[in-house]
């Protein structure tokens, strides 16, 4: 079963506004991810946000985790058409020690209408 | 710089014939290597990963199977394909990590994938 799920699946918007996407997963985490991946192509890494750590910023990226609500999200800030793209969360697995499986999300598909 | 290949890009093969992706690494040593796949609109699942040469961790039972011959090679494979084995497969590398965290051992870098269209 999926460790992350995104919310929303799906997302449209004008450009200039502000995109936020929510991803919530169900076991300990040693820290969470953010990918990018265009239409037929590989994933992208965006952010990383460790499990000690609240929020994050990257450029127009923001992101937030709260570990006592097993959630985080990503925010866009004044969303660009080439935004355009589906968004997944990923988490690295905690199991008392180094793991190297990185779980991914089901993702948003985010639309920037110029 | 570090850089990965995976190829083909493309594949179109008939249901019960074998498979074939390659994965390669340019630029570092011992790295983590994933395979994932993606079914169309869906998110990505782990199938297998390595942490070095011979050593393969399954996580899905399943037709498929896979093998690190060198250090920075990464194949998966197939013997008999089924229609459920279309999708969008996906090669990964990251840092090895050695019981504390290393920075950047974390993140994947993907490949641009392998679109496997079964008939």
């Amino acid at each position: 079963s999926q460790q992350g799920e995104e919310d929303p699946q799906a997302l449209s918007i004008q450009e200039g506004e502000n995109a936020t996407m929510n991803c919530s997963y169900k076991t300990s985490i040693n820290n969470l991810q953010w990918y990018r991946q265009n239409s037929g192509r590989g994933l992208v890494h965006l952010i990383l946000i460790r499990s000690n750590e609240r929020e994050k910023h990257s450029g127009r990226l923001r992101v937030t985790l709260d570990t006592s609500k097993k959630s985080s999200s990503l925010l866009i800030t004044a969303s660009r058409a080439a935004d355009t793209a589906s968004y997944f969360c990923a988490t690295r697995l905690y199991y008392g020690g180094a793991t190297n499986k990185l779980i991914f999300g089901t993702g948003t598909l985010l639309a920037v209408q110029p | 710089s570090q850089t990965i290949h995976q190829w083909p890009a493309t594949l179109v093969q008939p249901v019960g014939s074998p498979l074939s992706l390659e994965c390669t690494v340019e630029g570092t040593s011992n790295p983590n290597l994933y395979w994932y796949r993606q079914a169309a609109g869906r998110g990505l699942q782990l199938l297998f990963y390595s942490v070095g040469i011979g050593q393969i961790s399954s996580e899905v039972p399943q037709n498929l199977s896979a093998s690190r011959p060198q250090d920075r090679q990464f194949i998966l494979s197939s013997k008999k394909l089924l229609l459920s084995d279309s999708g969008f497969y996906l090669c990964a590398w990251s840092l090895t990590i050695f019981g504390t965290e290393v920075t950047g051992a974390n993140v994947l870098t993907f490949g641009a994938g392998s679109r496997l269209t079964v008939l």
